[in-house]
């Protein structure tokens, strides 16, 4: 996952706040996915992006939940009003299009009190 | 809906010993198929993938990857306790959208 830098690497909220999380890419790669990881749980999509697009959206929920890649600068990944059960890890994977995989960022972990 | 399912585990195997974990999926047009490692607190990690039937070496883990029963597994050889991980299979979607899906995870747990 070298390359891919996600901040902040852990964020506290109070229910009712705004969090937003960023990611940027590995060089080079312009596709961004978010994904969401509850504890013992696996990884779920939410959310596919490229340079100023969204391309799928079908695993974010639909309500507080938006994303973002701009032309210039990181990926965003916003949860407005956060509740207690939006606490999770929120990783942030790179991919260069037309490749084989994805390369993991290290991961955001949100705990909201 | 694509589904990959693996057993949570734990599996605990002790040092030296042979760890296999399967993954099963639903999807017959997959092509492709990844595993991740997962250590506690920290971010996937691609350690193999794998595209035909058969087997895939590299290292101490070997891929086997079998389409007419719809499985994929991970065999890890000479299990160390710096294996001890969740780990965690993954297969793209085919055409349209790259877009992963991904099992659970299967905890190991390699003991001395």
């Amino acid at each position: 996952n070298a390359g891919v830098m996600q901040n902040p690497r852990h964020l506290v909220r109070r229910r009712g706040q705004e969090a937003r999380l960023r990611c940027s890419p590995m060089k080079g790669h312009s596709h961004v996915y978010w994904y969401r990881q509850l504890p013992e749980e696996g990884l779920k999509f939410m959310v596919y992006l490229q340079k100023e697009n969204i391309i799928d959206e079908s695993g974010m929920p639909k309500e507080r939940f938006s994303a973002e890649f701009p032309k210039e600068g990181p990926s965003i990944l916003r949860i407005q009003q956060v509740v207690r059960g939006d606490s999770a890890a929120y990783f942030c994977a790179s991919y260069p299009g037309g490749g084989e995989t994805q390369y993991f960022g290290p991961g955001t972990r949100l705990l909201v009190l | 809906q694509k589904e990959v399912e693996q057993n949570s585990g734990p599996l605990s195997v002790p040092e030296g010993a042979i760890a296999s974990l399967n993954c099963t999926y639903s999807d017959r047009g997959s092509q492709s198929f990844f595993w991740y490692r997962q250590y506690s607190g920290k971010s996937p990690e691609l350690i193999m993938f794998i595209y035909s039937n058969g087997d895939k070496e590299d290292g101490r883990f070997t891929a086997q990857l079998n389409k007419a029963s719809q499985y994929v597994s991970l065999l890890i050889r000479d299990s160390q306790p710096s294996d001890s991980a969740t780990y965690l299979c993954a297969l793209p979607t085919s055409g349209g959208s790259y877009i992963p899906t991904f099992g659970r995870g299967t905890s190991l747990i390699v003991h001395p």
